[in-house]
């Protein structure tokens, strides 16, 4: 079984529409984060999360939220999706390392459509 | 601000050797390296830290000038299964504990 599993890998919405993602972990990892890619511009951080009352925004942050549930499950939610939003979404987990980043492991990652 | 990656592309012939760079505005803590196979999730292959640490999985070879705030991942003889995007990560430091990715260079290897 995989380490870090999302749901849905892909996903069809229209404008407007209420969307999250969910990402779970068996790795035991304290650190989640979420990472919008597009084409040509690489893997850019929505949110972070070190701990489940430790939640942080990363650099794209707007019209995304998230909740970690738990230790293993960290979601994004769209509460408004826009078709800018179409991308490929990452969750991916680390150690916890002081002062610094681990090796991060990443989801198989969830294709979203907004028309 | 993400990080400059330089080439964005390259195309080589099997056995050739190929260098990647990673240049920061900012000052380097760490710096990260991941591929990215077509339709697949980035796959870790080494971290650089200040300071002369790394870890890595794989026998590749990186370098990290702390002065010039620069990385180069270094893929010699390389082999079809080489071929992929990789990105560098730049991040690191207390406050700081997450990873800023430079827009990726696209590797193909040919035979």
């Amino acid at each position: 079984d995989a380490d870090v599993t999302q749901t849905p890998r892909n996903r069809i919405t229209k404008t407007g529409k209420r969307i999250m993602l969910e990402c779970s972990q068996t790795k035991g990892h304290d650190r989640m984060y979420w990472y919008r890619q597009d084409p040509g511009l690489g893997l850019r951080l929505i949110y972070y999360s070190f701990d489940v009352k430790d939640i942080n925004k990363g650099e794209i942050s707007d019209g995304y939220s998230v909740s970690r549930q738990a230790q293993a499950k960290f979601s994004l939610s769209l509460e408004s999706a826009i078709p800018n939003q179409t991308a490929l979404y990452f969750c991916a987990t680390s150690e916890s390392l002081a002062g610094g980043v681990d090796e991060q492991f990443f989801g198989p990652g969830t294709r979203l459509t907004v028309l | 601000q993400q990080p400059v990656q330089s080439p964005q592309a390259v195309i080589l012939r099997e056995g050739e050797d190929a260098v990647i760079n990673c240049s920061s505005s900012k000052a380097l803590y760490s710096v990260h390296w991941y591929r990215q196979k077509h339709g697949e999730a980035p796959v870790f292959l080494m971290i650089l830290l200040k300071g002369g640490e790394q870890k890595g999985h794989e026998k590749i070879s990186a370098s990290f000038n702390e002065k010039k705030q620069q990385s180069s991942l270094y893929l010699t003889a390389s082999q079809l299964s080489y071929s992929g995007t990789y990105f560098c990560g730049t991040g690191g430091g207390f406050g700081n504990e997450k990873l800023t990715f430079g827009t990726g260079t696209r590797l193909t290897i040919i035979p």
